[in-house]
C-alpha cells in the first residue's frame, strides 16, 4: 500500500509562490498519476490538477491554469505543486492523491497525503 | 467548471439507510462511468469508498453501494453506523483529463 507524505505547513505573503512536495513510499509512479486537491476553510474539495509521471503529461483545472505548476521526479518518487500569485483565497489545506484509472488518465484517488496547510496572509 | 451538486446535509438513525445524490451534467457524470465517492472525516485524509460508479475497493464494507442514472449519481449507505458520520464527496471525470468534485454532503447519524 502506497503512503504519500507531504511537506509541512507554509505561511506566505500575497503575491508570492508556494511549492508543496509529496513523496510516495511503496510506489514508483510507474502505473499511476498524482493529483492535487485543496480544501479551503469551510469549503469542499477542489481538484486543482494532476500529472502522469511516466508520460510527463500535466493537466489543470481551468480555475488554476497559468498559476499552478505540477511536476514529478520519478527518481525520488516525489511530486510537486507550485502555486503562484498567491492571494488570501488560496489559504487552504492542500492534498496530494494517487490517481488511478486508464493508462494516461486518472479519475479516482486511492491514496491521499496527510495534507499541507498553506496560509496566505500579509 | 461548476462543482457537482450534492445536498448539504443528510441524516439517519443507526441501522437505517441514507442516499446521497450527486448531480452533474452531460459533460461529466452523464458522459462517463468514472464517478467516485470519498468519505472525509475532518482532520483526516479523504478515503476512497466507490470508484467507476459502483465498485468498492477492498476493505470498504458492502453497506456502501452506488449507482448512476443519467446526469445523477447516488451513494447509498445501509445499516448506518456511528462511524459513518462524515462528509461525503462525489467526483467525476469531466473530459480533457480534468475532474470535478461535488460540494460535499455532511452525514449525521442521529
Amino acid at each position: 500500500q502506497v503512503q504519500l507524505v507531504q511537506s509541512g505547513t507554509e505561511v506566505k505573503k500575497p503575491g508570492s509562490s508556494v511549492k508543496v512536495s509529496c513523496k510516495a513510499f511503496g510506489d514508483t509512479f510507474s502505473n499511476s498519476g498524482i493529483s492535487w486537491v485543496r480544501q479551503a476553510p469551510g469549503q469542499g474539495l477542489e481538484w486543482m490538477g494532476g500529472i502522469i509521471p511516466i508520460f510527463g503529461s500535466t493537466h489543470s483545472a481551468q480555475n488554476f491554469q497559468g498559476r499552478v505548476t505540477i511536476t514529478a521526479d520519478g527518481s525520488t518518487s516525489t511530486a510537486y505543486m507550485e502555486l503562484s500569485s498567491l492571494r488570501s483565497e488560496d489559504t487552504a489545506l492542500y492534498y496530494c492523491a494517487r490517481g488511478r484509472g486508464l493508462t494516461g488518465i486518472q479519475y479516482y484517488f486511492d491514496s491521499w497525503g496527510q495534507g499541507t496547510l498553506v496560509t496566505v496572509s500579509s | 467548471q461548476s462543482a457537482l451538486t450534492q445536498p448539504r446535509s443528510v441524516s439517519g438513525s443507526p441501522g437505517q439507510s441514507v442516499t446521497i445524490s450527486c448531480t452533474g451534467t452531460s459533460s461529466n457524470v452523464g458522459s462517463y462511468n468514472y464517478v467516485s465517492w470519498y468519505q472525509h472525516h475532518p482532520g483526516k485524509a479523504p478515503q476512497l469508498m466507490i470508484y467507476d460508479v459502483n465498485k468498492r475497493p477492498s476493505g470498504v464494507p458492502d453497506r456502501f453501494s452506488a449507482s448512476k442514472s443519467g446526469n445523477t449519481a447516488s451513494l447509498t449507505i445501509s445499516g448506518l453506523q456511528a462511524e459513518d458520520e462524515a462528509y461525503y464527496y462525489c467526483c467525476s471525470y469531466s473530459g480533457s483529463f480534468t475532474l470535478v468534485f461535488g460540494g460535499g454532503t455532511k452525514l449525521t447519524v442521529l
